[in-house]
């Protein structure tokens, strides 16, 4: 069973443009989350979609934005990129997305972005 | 939110059994306990995940006392490929659909 994709693996950047990245998740899952993890503040948690709509979402600025599709791949997109931009963007995968199952999120090897 | 606390970082040699320590003291009645690992550029990888007593898997046990209040992660006979970050979650808090809270994590480093 293939685990969790994301593309590109590695992207550069500069301050100004936008960028979407890619992921599908497992077969059979429906649920994705996106995190974004910095040497600073770790793991932090942006937004999960199901069934197309986006359930849930954390404190990130408006300039990051998501989308998910009917195959249950999903897309994240950041505007206008900072320098503080630059990070490990990872995303998840889940059978419901309920944190409180015993269907855990499986994670990609995610997007390392660098902004110039 | 059931918050957790283990050990910022750990040292073990070859061979040794490891048992990392989370403390949940105020994990509520539905949630499950689960440990990630994760290597540097990585993602967090899901290692084993349990509600009560003792989960095991060809990696690892997890070992949960009655009151649910902390938990034990054990590897056995570590290798220098097991150093890494591990993370102890425990449920979620308001909308957590979809939303893991990670920690710090211990840092496990495997000498030869």
């Amino acid at each position: 069973k293939a685990g969790v994709t994301q593309t590109p693996r590695y992207l550069i950047k500069t301050r100004g443009q936008q960028v979407t990245l890619s992921c599908s998740p497992i077969s059979g899952h429906r649920s994705v989350s996106w995190y974004q993890q910095t040497p600073g503040q770790g793991l932090q948690f942006l937004f999960e979609y199901f069934s197309e709509t986006q359930r849930n979402k954390g404190n990130f600025p408006g300039r990051f934005s998501g989308r998910q599709f009917s195959n249950s791949r999903s897309e994240m997109n950041v505007s206008t990129l900072e320098l503080g931009d630059s990070a490990l963007y990872l995303c998840a995968s889940s059978f419901n997305g309920s944190v409180n199952s015993n269907q855990p999120q499986h994670f990609g090897d995610g997007t390392r972005l660098s902004i110039l | 939110l059931a918050k957790t606390t283990q050990p910022i970082s750990m040292d073990s040699y070859e061979g040794q059994e490891v048992n990392i320590t989370c403390s949940h003291n105020n994990i509520a009645t539905n949630d499950y306990i689960t440990w990630y690992q994760q290597f540097p550029s990585q993602g967090p990888r899901f290692i084993i995940q349990g509600y009560k007593t003792k989960v095991t898997n060809e990696v690892a046990s997890l070992f949960i006392p009655a009151d649910r209040k902390s938990s034990t992660l054990s590897l056995p006979r570590v290798s220098l490929s097991d150093t890494a970050v591990y993370y102890c979650l425990v449920g979620g808090r308001g909308s957590t659909l979809g939303r893991l809270y990670f920690g710090r994590g211990t840092q496990l480093t495997v000498w030869p």
